[in-house]
């Protein structure tokens, strides 16, 4: 079936630091998602790509649909504390159900003060 | 407004036993998702109801069910449970608005299941 890689599976920085993730598969994708999911809470979504090479940001997070539709990135400048969490990548099709998200393994972020 | 709630949000079952979980979805939202999430696996699509119809299904066992009612609030049961079904079960609601590339999904907190 189909997979996302998430990585890197987690991350210990320093306050101040900039952070990257990334998400790729062998499948292509007509959408990307990413999530923050936050202890006791569920997935809270941060940013939607919807076109191939573009470029989204949110505050201090920037996101990437690549060019080849099989991976995106997320980064995060300026960590505070209270980036703290899970980050999930997503994907589905269009034309799919709008419930089928493919979810990646997560990033564990951990920021320290 | 309120935002997705589920209930309950914390429970212990035993091998075997079967068990019936409830999500309400944000008022307006038709179409509601069930996640189950591991630490092995990750999040996984279990089923999704629109309009008291199951219109897609997830890669698990029959022992999993669920069912849409006329006011969208949706349950999700799991029948003779095996060690391997505790997880957070997280349910998503949206509007499900037909042409959009993404209706997006907001989640609960999810009810945490433990079998013993």
């Amino acid at each position: 079936g189909q997979q996302l890689n998430q990585s890197p599976q987690s991350m210990f920085i320093q306050e101040g630091e900039d952070v990257s993730m990334n998400c790729t598969s062998s499948s292509i994708f007509n959408t990307w998602l990413w999530y923050k999911q936050e202890p006791g809470e569920g997935p809270v979504l941060l940013i939607a790509l919807y076109k191939a090479g573009e470029l989204t940001s949110n505050g201090r997070l920037t996101a990437q649909f690549g060019i080849t539709r099989k991976d995106s990135f997320l980064n995060i400048s300026a960590s505070i504390p209270s980036d703290v969490g899970i980050y999930f990548c997503a994907a589905l099709n269009y034309g799919g159900s709008q419930g089928n998200l493919i979810f990646g393994k997560g990033t564990k972020l951990s920021v320290k003060p | 407004k309120a935002g997705v709630t589920q209930t309950p949000r914390y429970l212990i079952k035993t091998r075997g036993q079967q068990v019936t979980l409830s999500c309400s979805p944000i008022s307006g939202h038709r179409s509601v998702s069930w996640y189950q999430q591991t630490p092995g696996q990750g999040l996984q699509f279990l089923f999704e109801y629109f309009s008291e119809t199951q219109r897609n299904k997830g890669n698990f066992p029959g022992r999993f069910s669920g069912r849409q009612f006329s006011n969208s609030r949706s349950e999700m049961n799991v029948s003779t449970l095996e060690l391997g079904d505790s997880a957070l079960y997280l349910c998503a609601s949206t509007t499900r608005l037909a042409g959009a590339a993404y209706n997006e999904q907001f989640f609960g907190p999810g009810t945490r299941l433990t079998v013993l």
